[in-house]
C-alpha cells in the first residue's frame, strides 16, 4: 500500500536557520502530495501541496518540490521562526479516486528563540 | 478561515461503555473523514463517507464502530462497546470534493478506563 516515510521524528533550530525535513513516498502513479502542520491542541493545518513532477508548492515561506524520480518532498524554509515550531506531516493521496490522505508520521520541530 | 469543531473535547468512558463523537463540519463539504492517533504515534485513518455512505475504512475501523451523518447533522463516530486500546485522540476533518485538502477539527481526546 501506499506510505511515506519522513526520516526526522525531531529538529532542533535556532532561529534564522535553514530548515529541511525529509519525506519520501511509496505509491504507483502520481499521488499528490502535502505538507501539513499541527501547532498544539489543534488538528492539522493544511499548508500546500504539489500534484506534477517538478511542481513547487509553497506558504509562509516553506516550499517544496515534486521529486519523482527521487520519489521525495522535502520541506524547507529559508529562515525559520520561533512562531514555526509544531509538528510536520508529509502526506500523500493516489489519483486513483476517492482516495484517503494518508500521513507520514510526523517531525517535531523545536526553535529555540 | 472555516473551521471544523468536534464535541466534545475531552471524553472519559468506562470500559464496555458506548461513546459517541461529534463533529460539525465546514457547512459546503461533501466528504468526512476520521482519524485516529494515539499519543505520540502517526495519525491512521479510519474511515471516510460520502453522500450517506462509508466509502473506505481502514482495519482500525472495527465492528465496534459506525459513522453516519443524519440529516445534515453532526457527521459522528460511534464506538460501542468501548475497549482500552480504543484509547486515542480522534481527528474529524471535511473536504468539499474527493481531491480537495482537509480541513481537520481540534480533536476529541477519548480515554477509556
Amino acid at each position: 500500500g501506499d506510505s511515506v516515510t519522513q526520516t526526522e521524528g525531531q529538529v532542533a533550530l535556532s532561529e534564522e536557520d535553514f530548515l529541511t525535513i525529509h519525506c519520501n513516498y511509496s505509491a504507483s502513479g502520481y499521488p499528490a502530495l502535502f505538507w501539513y502542520v499541527q501547532y498544539p491542541g489543534e488538528g492539522p493545518q493544511f499548508l500546500f501541496r504539489a500534484s506534477r513532477d517538478k511542481e513547487k508548492g509553497s506558504s509562509r515561506g516553506f516550499e517544496a518540490t515534486y521529486n519523482k524520480e527521487a520519489t521525495s518532498f522535502h520541506l524547507q524554509k529559508a529562515s525559520v521562526q520561533e512562531s514555526d515550531s509544531a509538528v510536520y506531516y508529509c502526506a500523500l493521496r493516489s489519483n486513483y479516486g476517492n482516495e484517503k490522505i494518508t500521513f507520514g508520521a510526523g517531525t517535531k520541530l523545536t526553535i529555540k528563540p | 478561515g472555516p473551521k471544523v469543531l468536534q464535541i466534545p473535547s475531552h471524553q472519559i468512558i468506562d470500559m464496555g461503555q458506548m461513546v459517541t463523537l461529534n463533529c460539525d463540519p465546514v457547512s459546503n463539504h461533501l466528504y468526512f473523514y476520521w482519524y485516529k492517533q494515539i499519543l505520540g504515534q502517526q495519525m491512521e485513518f479510519l474511515v471516510n463517507f460520502y453522500n450517506g455512505k462509508v466509502m473506505e475504512k481502514s482495519k482500525l475501523f472495527k465492528d465496534q464502530f459506525s459513522v453516519e451523518r443524519p440529516d445534515g447533522s453532526y457527521f459522528t463516530l460511534k464506538i460501542q462497546p468501548t475497549a482500552l486500546e480504543d484509547s486515542a485522540v480522534y481527528f474529524c476533518a471535511s473536504s468539499l470534493g474527493w481531491d480537495s485538502d482537509y480541513t481537520f477539527g481540534s480533536g476529541t481526546r477519548l480515554l477509556v478506563i
